[in-house]
C-alpha cells in the first residue's frame, strides 16, 4: 500500500501565478482534507472533502478551491499566488466515520513563492 | 489569542531521559486529543490519541488529558536519538456529522542527544 501519494513534492511559482497540487489518498480512504503548514508552525486546515463536495473549510480566502473525483483523489488550487502562500501543504486521507483517528497524512508538497 | 498554545522549543535531553511535552487549548467543546510526529522534511504521523479525558499509554509514550485544566501531556519514556522529531498536538471537537478539523499546536522540536 503506497498510503497518501501528493505530487508534486516541490514546485516554485511567480507570484500572481496559479498552482494545482494533487493528492492520492490511501486505499480504502473515502475523505481528503487539505493543510498548510507554515515554517515553524503547526499545520492550518483548509477545507475536506466527501463524495465530491466540500464539506467543512477553515479559514482561508476564494482563492484556495479544490475538487475530489470519483476515485477520491483530490486537486488543491490556489490563484493569484502570494509571498506568504509558500508552506508545506499536506493532504490526509481516512475513512469519512474514523477521519480522527484514521487519518494518514502524506509527505507533502513544498511550495515556494517568489 | 490561539485554540491551542504549544511551546515550539526547542527541547534538548540526554538519551534515556523522560520527555514530557505539553500544550494547552480553550476551546472547552475539544474532545479528541492526538499527539502526531513530524520527522524533518515529512508529514506528521499519528502517534496516540486520546478520547475525552484520562490517561494512555503505548509502550514508552504515555499520554495525558485534564480536560479541567484543559491541559494534555505526552511523556517520551527512554527517549532515543530516533525520536528526535518536532511534536505536534492536534485536537476536535466531537460532531456527529464525521465532519471534523483538526487544530494544531506548533509543535516542539524534540533533540535527543546520544
Amino acid at each position: 500500500d503506497a498510503g497518501v501519494t501528493q505530487s508534486p513534492t516541490h514546485l516554485i511559482k511567480t507570484r500572481g501565478q496559479q498552482v494545482t497540487l494533487r493528492c492520492s489518498p490511501k486505499s480504502g480512504h473515502d475523505t481528503v482534507s487539505w493543510y498548510q503548514q507554515a515554517l515553524g508552525q503547526g499545520p492550518q486546515f483548509i477545507f475536506q472533502y466527501y463524495e465530491e463536495e466540500e464539506r467543512q473549510r477553515g479559514n482561508f480566502p476564494d482563492r484556495f478551491s479544490g475538487h475530489q473525483f470519483p476515485n477520491y483523489s483530490s486537486e488543491l488550487n490556489v490563484n493569484a499566488l502570494l509571498l506568504g502562500d509558500s508552506a508545506l501543504y499536506l493532504c490526509a486521507s481516512g475513512p469519512r466515520r474514523n477521519m480522527n483517528t484514521e487519518a494518514f497524512f502524506g509527505q507533502g508538497t513544498r511550495l515556494t513563492v517568489v | 489569542q490561539k485554540e491551542v498554545e504549544q511551546d515550539p522549543g526547542p527541547l534538548s535531553v540526554p538519551e534515556g531521559a523522560i520527555v514530557s511535552l505539553n500544550c494547552t487549548y480553550s476551546n472547552s467543546a475539544f474532545q479528541y486529543f492526538m499527539w502526531y510526529r513530524q520527522y524533518s522534511r515529512k508529514g506528521p504521523e499519528l502517534l496516540m490519541y486520546t478520547y475525552s479525558s484520562g490517561n494512555k499509554e503505548d509502550g514508552r509514550f504515555t499520554a495525558q488529558v485534564d480536560k479541567s485544566s484543559k491541559y494534555i501531556s505526552l511523556f517520551i519514556r527512554d527517549s532515543q536519538p530516533s525520536d528526535s522529531a518536532t511534536y505536534l498536538c492536534a485536537m476536535t471537537p466531537l460532531q456527529n456529522t464525521g465532519f471534523q478539523k483538526l487544530v494544531f499546536g506548533t509543535g516542539t522540536r524534540l533533540l535527543v542527544s546520544p
